[in-house]
Protein backbone atom coordinates (compact mmCIF):
# COMPACT_ATOMS: atom_id res chain seq x y z
CA UNK A 1 0.00 0.00 0.00
CA UNK A 2 1.39 3.51 -1.12
CA UNK A 3 2.19 5.51 2.02
CA UNK A 4 1.66 8.95 0.56
CA UNK A 5 -1.62 10.82 0.04
CA UNK A 6 -1.99 13.13 -2.86
CA UNK A 7 -5.11 15.20 -4.55
CA UNK A 8 -5.97 12.97 -7.65
CA UNK A 9 -5.76 15.61 -10.11
CA UNK A 10 -4.74 19.71 -9.78
CA UNK A 11 -5.08 21.90 -13.10
CA UNK A 12 -2.74 25.01 -13.37
CA UNK A 13 -2.49 27.82 -16.00
CA UNK A 14 0.79 28.14 -18.31
CA UNK A 15 3.41 29.98 -17.45
CA UNK A 16 2.23 30.17 -13.36
CA UNK A 17 3.97 27.65 -10.38
CA UNK A 18 2.63 24.00 -9.81
CA UNK A 19 2.47 23.38 -6.65
CA UNK A 20 1.74 19.77 -5.87
CA UNK A 21 0.99 18.79 -2.20
CA UNK A 22 1.72 15.31 -0.90
CA UNK A 23 0.82 14.01 2.71
CA UNK A 24 2.96 11.78 4.57
CA UNK A 25 2.26 11.07 8.54
CA UNK A 26 3.59 7.86 8.69
CA UNK A 27 6.91 8.07 7.68
CA UNK A 28 9.83 7.40 9.00
CA UNK A 29 13.29 8.57 10.24
CA UNK A 30 15.17 7.13 7.24
CA UNK A 31 12.64 7.60 4.36
CA UNK A 32 13.54 10.22 1.78
CA UNK A 33 10.40 11.83 -0.01
CA UNK A 34 10.76 10.90 -3.77
CA UNK A 35 9.22 12.87 -6.43
CA UNK A 36 8.77 11.26 -10.24
CA UNK A 37 6.58 12.07 -13.12
CA UNK A 38 4.89 10.08 -15.82
CA UNK A 39 4.05 11.79 -19.25
CA UNK A 40 1.41 9.53 -21.04
CA UNK A 41 3.10 6.34 -22.29
CA UNK A 42 6.36 7.17 -21.16
CA UNK A 43 8.62 5.81 -18.18
CA UNK A 44 8.54 7.80 -15.14
CA UNK A 45 11.45 10.40 -15.09
CA UNK A 46 12.99 11.42 -11.48
CA UNK A 47 12.40 14.73 -10.22
CA UNK A 48 13.84 15.59 -6.78
CA UNK A 49 13.87 13.93 -3.54
CA UNK A 50 14.91 14.96 -0.15
CA UNK A 51 14.92 13.91 3.77
CA UNK A 52 14.20 17.20 5.71
CA UNK A 53 15.83 19.69 4.07
CA UNK A 54 14.39 21.59 1.23
CA UNK A 55 15.70 20.62 -2.11
CA UNK A 56 15.89 22.67 -5.66
CA UNK A 57 17.47 21.47 -9.18
CA UNK A 58 16.83 22.52 -12.68
CA UNK A 59 13.46 20.99 -12.37
CA UNK A 60 11.89 22.03 -9.86
CA UNK A 61 11.77 22.66 -5.48
CA UNK A 62 10.54 20.43 -2.75
CA UNK A 63 9.18 21.69 0.17
CA UNK A 64 9.39 19.83 3.28
CA UNK A 65 7.30 20.29 6.62
CA UNK A 66 9.75 20.73 9.68
CA UNK A 67 7.40 17.56 10.84
CA UNK A 68 7.91 15.68 7.59
CA UNK A 69 4.62 14.66 7.45
CA UNK A 70 3.82 16.71 4.11
CA UNK A 71 5.95 18.15 1.47
CA UNK A 72 5.17 20.27 -1.57
CA UNK A 73 7.05 19.86 -5.41
CA UNK A 74 7.02 23.25 -6.97
CA UNK A 75 7.29 23.91 -10.92
CA UNK A 76 8.18 27.48 -10.76
CA UNK A 77 6.73 28.26 -14.45
CA UNK A 78 4.82 25.52 -15.81
CA UNK A 79 4.55 24.43 -19.07
CA UNK A 80 2.23 22.44 -21.70
CA UNK A 81 4.86 19.90 -21.00
CA UNK A 82 4.24 19.56 -17.85
CA UNK A 83 1.67 17.87 -17.88
CA UNK A 84 1.84 14.34 -16.61
CA UNK A 85 1.00 11.98 -13.59
CA UNK A 86 3.47 13.15 -10.66
CA UNK A 87 4.04 10.47 -8.18
CA UNK A 88 5.13 11.19 -4.62
CA UNK A 89 6.77 7.94 -2.78
CA UNK A 90 8.71 7.53 0.35
CA UNK A 91 11.71 5.05 -0.35
CA UNK A 92 14.69 4.05 1.75
CA UNK A 93 17.91 6.26 -0.04
CA UNK A 94 19.88 3.49 -1.31
CA UNK A 95 18.77 0.71 -3.38
CA UNK A 96 15.68 0.28 -2.39
CA UNK A 97 12.22 -0.32 -4.24
CA UNK A 98 9.54 2.13 -4.91
CA UNK A 99 5.93 1.62 -4.12
CA UNK A 100 3.95 3.84 -6.63
CA UNK A 101 0.28 5.24 -5.27
CA UNK A 102 -2.18 6.63 -7.73
CA UNK A 103 0.10 9.82 -8.38
CA UNK A 104 -1.55 13.78 -9.30
CA UNK A 105 -2.41 13.99 -12.68
CA UNK A 106 -1.22 17.34 -13.57
CA UNK A 107 -2.94 19.33 -16.14
CA UNK A 108 -1.17 23.14 -17.65
CA UNK A 109 -3.76 24.53 -19.80
CA UNK A 110 -2.41 27.33 -22.09
CA UNK B 1 23.45 11.04 -17.54
CA UNK B 2 21.83 8.31 -15.74
CA UNK B 3 20.34 7.17 -19.41
CA UNK B 4 18.10 3.73 -19.73
CA UNK B 5 16.99 2.38 -22.99
CA UNK B 6 14.66 -0.24 -23.62
CA UNK B 7 14.04 -2.87 -26.75
CA UNK B 8 11.70 -3.20 -27.71
CA UNK B 9 9.47 -0.36 -27.64
CA UNK B 10 6.33 -2.51 -29.22
CA UNK B 11 6.21 -6.12 -29.71
CA UNK B 12 2.90 -7.64 -30.68
CA UNK B 13 3.12 -11.43 -30.13
CA UNK B 14 0.72 -14.60 -30.79
CA UNK B 15 -0.85 -16.36 -27.92
CA UNK B 16 1.47 -19.00 -26.47
CA UNK B 17 5.24 -17.59 -27.23
CA UNK B 18 7.69 -15.84 -25.21
CA UNK B 19 8.99 -12.65 -25.95
CA UNK B 20 12.29 -10.87 -24.56
CA UNK B 21 12.31 -7.57 -23.09
CA UNK B 22 15.61 -5.87 -22.96
CA UNK B 23 16.86 -3.34 -20.22
CA UNK B 24 19.93 -1.56 -20.25
CA UNK B 25 21.84 0.80 -18.77
CA UNK B 26 23.87 3.15 -21.78
CA UNK B 27 26.13 5.89 -19.58
CA UNK B 28 26.45 3.64 -15.89
CA UNK B 29 26.78 0.54 -14.88
CA UNK B 30 23.44 -0.57 -12.75
CA UNK B 31 23.96 -3.62 -10.25
CA UNK B 32 20.42 -3.41 -9.45
CA UNK B 33 17.14 -3.04 -11.72
CA UNK B 34 14.12 -3.17 -11.25
CA UNK B 35 11.28 -4.54 -14.12
CA UNK B 36 7.35 -3.33 -13.26
CA UNK B 37 4.28 -3.90 -15.04
CA UNK B 38 1.23 -1.18 -15.90
CA UNK B 39 -1.75 -1.80 -16.61
CA UNK B 40 -4.30 0.76 -18.75
CA UNK B 41 -4.91 3.69 -16.27
CA UNK B 42 -3.20 1.77 -13.89
CA UNK B 43 -0.22 2.59 -11.97
CA UNK B 44 3.38 0.90 -11.90
CA UNK B 45 3.11 -2.33 -10.04
CA UNK B 46 6.85 -4.17 -9.14
CA UNK B 47 7.08 -7.36 -10.34
CA UNK B 48 10.74 -7.97 -9.34
CA UNK B 49 13.79 -6.96 -8.40
CA UNK B 50 17.12 -7.91 -10.45
CA UNK B 51 20.90 -8.05 -9.12
CA UNK B 52 23.62 -8.80 -11.34
CA UNK B 53 25.21 -12.06 -10.90
CA UNK B 54 22.67 -13.45 -8.80
CA UNK B 55 18.64 -14.64 -8.58
CA UNK B 56 16.21 -12.09 -9.14
CA UNK B 57 13.54 -11.38 -6.49
CA UNK B 58 9.86 -11.58 -6.92
CA UNK B 59 7.15 -9.63 -5.99
CA UNK B 60 3.92 -11.84 -4.14
CA UNK B 61 2.09 -12.65 -7.00
CA UNK B 62 4.45 -12.90 -9.46
CA UNK B 63 5.15 -16.08 -11.14
CA UNK B 64 8.91 -16.62 -11.50
CA UNK B 65 8.60 -19.33 -14.04
CA UNK B 66 6.67 -17.11 -16.21
CA UNK B 67 8.66 -13.98 -15.39
CA UNK B 68 12.18 -15.10 -16.35
CA UNK B 69 14.65 -12.44 -15.31
CA UNK B 70 18.52 -12.39 -16.42
CA UNK B 71 21.24 -10.07 -15.26
CA UNK B 72 24.07 -11.26 -16.74
CA UNK B 73 25.90 -7.80 -16.65
CA UNK B 74 26.21 -4.69 -15.27
CA UNK B 75 24.47 -2.80 -17.79
CA UNK B 76 21.98 -5.54 -19.16
CA UNK B 77 18.91 -6.93 -17.66
CA UNK B 78 16.33 -8.77 -19.46
CA UNK B 79 12.58 -9.94 -18.81
CA UNK B 80 10.88 -12.68 -20.57
CA UNK B 81 7.38 -13.63 -20.76
CA UNK B 82 7.21 -17.47 -21.55
CA UNK B 83 4.14 -18.56 -23.10
CA UNK B 84 2.05 -15.27 -23.41
CA UNK B 85 -1.31 -14.86 -22.77
CA UNK B 86 -3.55 -11.97 -23.35
CA UNK B 87 -3.86 -11.05 -20.10
CA UNK B 88 -0.27 -10.50 -20.12
CA UNK B 89 -0.73 -7.63 -22.87
CA UNK B 90 0.88 -4.43 -20.56
CA UNK B 91 3.46 -1.86 -20.26
CA UNK B 92 6.93 -3.23 -19.02
CA UNK B 93 8.96 -0.99 -17.60
CA UNK B 94 12.66 -1.19 -16.27
CA UNK B 95 14.58 0.55 -13.83
CA UNK B 96 17.92 1.07 -12.86
CA UNK B 97 20.01 2.36 -10.15
CA UNK B 98 22.67 4.90 -11.37
CA UNK B 99 26.02 3.12 -9.85
CA UNK B 100 27.71 4.94 -7.46
CA UNK B 101 25.30 6.76 -5.27
CA UNK B 102 22.43 4.18 -6.00
CA UNK B 103 19.96 6.52 -4.52
CA UNK B 104 18.05 6.97 -7.29
CA UNK B 105 16.29 5.13 -10.16
CA UNK B 106 16.17 5.85 -13.36
CA UNK B 107 13.97 4.56 -15.83
CA UNK B 108 13.74 3.02 -19.17
CA UNK B 109 10.61 4.08 -21.52
CA UNK B 110 9.03 1.02 -21.08
CA UNK B 111 7.95 -1.40 -23.75
CA UNK B 112 4.28 -2.26 -24.85
CA UNK B 113 3.58 -5.69 -25.12
CA UNK B 114 0.12 -7.42 -27.04
CA UNK B 115 -0.66 -10.36 -26.86
CA UNK B 116 -2.71 -11.77 -29.54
Amino acid sequence: DAKTTQPPSMDCAEGRAANLPCNHSTISGNEYVYWYRQIHSQGPQYIIHGLKNNETNEMASLIITEDRKSSTLILPHATLRDTAVYYCILSMEYGNKLVFGAGTILRVKS
Amino acid sequence: GAVVSQHPSRVICKSGTSVKIECRSLDFQATTMFWYRQFPKKSLMLMATSNEGSKATYEQGVEKDKFLINHASLTLSTLTVTSAHPEDSSFYICSALAGGRADTQYFGPGTRLTVL
